[in-house]
């Protein structure tokens, strides 16, 4: 069974500070590879995504992830973290069409 | 911007009572996805619907969760009864097929008293 760890539950980092977010897949091939942000009591937002190619992408709002089959990693990275970054940020797998999320990391951006 | 429209938005029940969710895709996606999420955990898919037909369906509570999408387009999720652990945010999202991104509602939180 695939499974997602997003090793850090709570980070907090200050305002345009660099941000990097860690998720680990567990998964015998390369599996479709999500990032999403979640808002105090709203639904999930795609960042970015990976299906193939290119194992660096681009995604909204500055965030970039980089895919690393060797280590089963998909981190989410933004050079400059601004205070509305502050949310919940999911990292998700799918594959055969099934979704799997990580328990998500909470951001905490200091003035 | 299409949006997947979810209603209500927050929903306080007694236990034992039975509570109903509805969910309205993306015009056109066929693949319809119901998620529970528990305060301070990721999603976890309940059901999910291509078309009309129900295609996973491995972690729902059957004894007392229903969902259904009889024309393939809206769909409903059903609590009866409704029990205490069953408070948390249901999320609804839709995808154009099976594996593409999926765009999700703004949810129903669920508070069972």
């Amino acid at each position: 069974a695939q499974s997602v760890t997003q090793p850090d539950i709570h980070i907090t980092v200050s305002e345009g500070a660099s941000l990097e977010l860690r998720c680990n897949y567990s998964y015998g091939a390369t599996p479709y590879l999500f990032w999403y942000v979640q808002s105090p009591g709203q639904g999930l937002q795609l960042l970015l995504k990976y299906f193939s190619g290119d194992t660096l992408v681009q995604g909204i709002k500055g965030f970039e992830a980089e895919f690393k089959r060797s280590q089963s990693s998909f981190n989410l990275r933004k050079p400059s973290v601004h205070w509305s970054d502050a949310a919940e940020y999911f990292c998700a797998v799918t594959n055969a069409g099934k979704s799997t999320f990580g328990d998500g990391t909470t951001l905490t951006v200091k003035p | 911007e299409a949006e997947v429209a979810q209603s209500p938005r927050y929903k306080i029940t007694e236990k034992s009572q039975a509570v109903a969710f509805w969910c309205d895709p993306i015009s056109g996606h066929a693949t319809l996805y119901w998620y529970r999420q528990i305060l301070g955990q990721g999603p976890e898919l309940l059901v999910q619907f291509q078309d009309e037909s129900v295609v996973d369906d491995s972690q729902l509570p059957k004894d007392r969760f229903s969902a259904e999408r009889l024309k393939g387009v809206d769909s409903t999720l059903k609590i009866q009864p409704a029990e205490l652990g069953d408070s948390a945010m249901y999320l609804c999202a839709s995808s154009q097929d099976r594996g593409d991104e999926a765009f999700f509602g703004q949810g129903t939180r669920l508070t069972v008293v």
